[in-house]
């Protein structure tokens, strides 16, 4: 996996867009970025990936930079219930999807 | 059902205990995963089965045993733990086979102590 890096907590208002930074500055040409989210003791939720273009889905937006060493997750509207621990993969291969500290996101009313 | 489906959500064991945890997936994925997570630590990738074989064990004790009898089925036998086993496990699932895909499906988990 590409070593990614992201702040450990972030904290957002409720109705805010949410921007979560990520670090992957060793990525190489073919890894993906992947984002999941985990509230508080249930399993992680897939939120979106991507290799080179932005993408969108119902969820969140994805920004990866043109030289692929970072991206952003968006979460345009962010409601107390994004309050989780968010977490950005590049994995080698996608058997191989190894989970670091997060950040953690707070949303605010 | 739906999704990937673990039970049992809540388990309490003693050291000189025997049981399995057991993880169904219904989404048609060919590769299943453990994970391991202990209190305030990130996830650990335990073992990854992919097309219904072991791909990797992550230098995970031999007090655990995986199985996966088919695609959809994966289990995880547990003996004389230790109370530092105590944890959340989870299962996942996915689709390989193309480069990349839409990532892994995860259960709610089972909540183990060891006593």
């Amino acid at each position: 996996d590409a070593k990614t890096t992201q702040p450990t907590s972030m904290d957002c208002a409720e109705g805010r867009a949410a921007n979560l930074p990520c670090n992957h500055s060793t990525i190489s040409g073919n890894e993906y970025v992947y984002w999941y989210r985990q509230i508080h003791s249930q399993g992680p939720q897939y939120i979106i990936h991507g290799l080179k273009n932005n993408e969108t889905n119902e969820m969140a937006s994805l920004i990866i930079t043109e030289d692929r060493k970072s991206s952003t997750l968006i979460l345009p509207h962010a409601t107390l219930r994004d309050t989780a621990v968010y977490y950005c993969i590049a994995p080698y291969n996608n058997n191989d999807m190894r989970f670091g500290a997060g950040t953690r996101l707070t949303v605010k009313p | 059902e739906t999704g990937v489906t673990q039970t049992p959500r809540h388990l309490v064991m003693g050291m000189t205990n025997k049981k399995s945890l057991k993880c169904e997936q219904h989404l048609g994925h060919n590769a299943m995963y453990w994970y391991k997570q202990s209190a305030k630590k990130p996830l650990e990738l335990m073992f990854v089965y992919s097309l219904e074989e072991r791909v990797e064990n992550n230098s995970v004790p031999s007090r655990f045993s995986p199985e996966c009898p088919n695609s959809s089925h994966l289990f995880l036998h547990l003996h004389t733990l230790q109370p530092e086993d105590s944890a959340l496990y989870l299962c996942a699932s996915s689709q390989v086979g193309t480069l990349f895909g839409d990532g892994y499906t995860f259960g709610s988990g089972t909540r183990l102590t060891v006593v």
